[in-house]
């Protein structure tokens, strides 16, 4: 049973619209992530969190924002969706050393 | 410029033999590496890890060994299964920081 989840697994959307990725986990952790995978690539930090009210921008430069009201819950949104957003985006989150994933949203912008 | 690599993007394995699967990494300051297994359209799922106070950890299947000396890991598999083909990412962090990942080698057993 998956401790974190993501919604939508897949999700098709036209160019400009407005898109809130979720991601839940029930573990309690206070580290959460936000990774971009393309196939044949590595997967690149977008977005962390180490806990409540703290966010942070990653590695990789992203158009998408993140929010972190609730400790289980790290919404990521994009304002204006463009075709170069298509991608796979893992959720993911931490205790120490203990990282789990998300099965991941495949967004394709259209 | 990539911290850890996975310079070899595919590996093709006959049931039953051995599968190893390479990771170098840059920085020295990395303290603990992990391996994770993907298939498409999934999240990575945790294999097995080693902290930089050790040079191997195994586990079933698995032994991660680890050469700080090279900059080096790897992952064993033995005996490789048909059920074992996927993705298999290296990972590393530096005190608890976010993983740095690897782009990857994608795994083939036949039988």
């Amino acid at each position: 049973e998956a401790d974190i989840y993501q919604t939508p697994r897949y999700l098709v959307i036209g160019t400009g619209k407005k898109i809130t990725l979720e991601c839940s986990q029930t573990m309690g952790h206070d580290k959460m992530y936000w990774y971009q995978q393309d196939p044949g690539m590595e997967l690149h930090l977008i977005h962390y969190s180490y806990g409540v009210n703290s966010t942070e921008k990653g590695d990789l430069s992203s158009e998408s924002t993140v929010s972190r009201i609730r400790t289980e819950h790290f919404p990521l949104t994009l304002e204006s969706a463009r075709p170069s957003h298509t991608s796979q985006y893992l959720c993911a989150s931490s205790d120490t050393y203990g990282y789990t994933f998300g099965s991941g949203t495949r967004l394709t912008v259209v | 410029d990539q911290q850890v690599k996975q310079n070899s993007p595919s590996l093709s394995v006959q049931e039953g033999r051995i599968s190893i699967l390479n990771c170098d990494y840059t920085n020295s300051m990395f303290d603990y590496f992990l391996w994770y297994k993907k298939y498409p359209a999934e999240g990575p799922t945790f294999l097995i890890s080693i902290s930089s106070i050790k040079d191997k950890n195994e586990d079933g299947r698995f032994t991660v060994f680890l050469n700080k000396s090279a900059k080096h890991l790897s992952l064993h598999i033995v005996p490789s299964q048909p059920g074992d083909s996927a993705v298999y990412f290296c990972a590393a962090s530096e005190a608890g920081t976010a993983l740095i990942f690897g782009k990857g080698t994608t795994l083939s057993v036949s039988s």
